[in-house]
């Protein structure tokens, strides 16, 4: 049973750019949240989906945006990128109970 | 809003020694209370968890105990070994398992020497 996947692994953009990065969720799990942690801290909650609908969303301003597709596979957009946007990206999915993460995106934005 | 607060880091440790993280939260409504690890280069593992006041989650030598009344929730290992190296993360969540978001503490690295 595959966990948790995202990629690309790594990216590099420069600001301004617009970024979009994928995770496929835990088999038979139905929510995926995505979290930002920049170095040195821990993960901040960006915003979770579920049924192709935001349903939470944390203190992230609206260049940062998201989908759900219907196999629950998720995507976070970023736009107008920011020096600041360099950070490790997290997605986790869960059902119903604790969550599981993959491995990351980290994004470099020079 | 929901905070998590731990001990400021990092810690050293020599192998076989015992380890404490300390844990406080502060919450609006009555969290869940869990403890991540993040190994070099990887994602956030949950290493355990407790849901309710007094309820001790545990894990591969590790322990903590949900107090409601210090708002506490430290991390215990009898004796670390080297591979124990890792970040380990705080976090709580409230609004119910089910759909809650997380919130995270800083971090605390934990390096163990043999």
């Amino acid at each position: 049973d595959a966990g948790v996947t995202q990629s690309p692994t790594h990216l590099i953009k420069t600001r301004g750019q617009q970024v979009t990065l994928r995770c496929s969720p835990k088999s038979g799990h139905d929510t995926v949240s995505w979290y930002q942690q920049a170095l040195g801290q821990g993960p901040q909650f960006i915003f979770q989906y579920y049924e192709e609908e935001e349903r939470q969303r944390g203190n992230f301003p609206d260049r940062f945006s998201g989908h759900q597709f219907p196999n629950y596979s998720s995507e976070l957009n970023v736009n107008a990128l920011l020096l600041g946007d360099s950070a490790l990206y997290l997605c986790a999915s869960s059902l119903r109970r604790e969550e599981y993460f993959g491995p990351g995106t980290r994004l470099t934005v020079t | 809003g929901d905070s998590v607060t731990q001990m400021e880091g990092p810690v050293t440790l020599s192998e076989e020694a015992f380890l404490t993280i300390n844990c406080t939260y502060t919450a609006t409504g009555y969290p869940s209370l869990f403890w991540y690890v993040q190994y070099p280069g990887e994602g956030l593992q949950l290493l355990l968890k407790a849901t309710k006041a007094d309820d001790k989650g545990s894990n591969k030598g590790f322990e903590a105990t949900y107090r409601k009344e210090t708002t506490s929730f430290h991390l215990e290992k009898g004796s670390v070994q080297v591979s124990d190296s890792a970040v380990y993360f705080c976090a709580l969540k409230t609004g119910g398992t089910s759909y809650g978001k997380l919130t995270f503490g800083q971090g605390t690295i934990l390096t163990v020497h043999p």
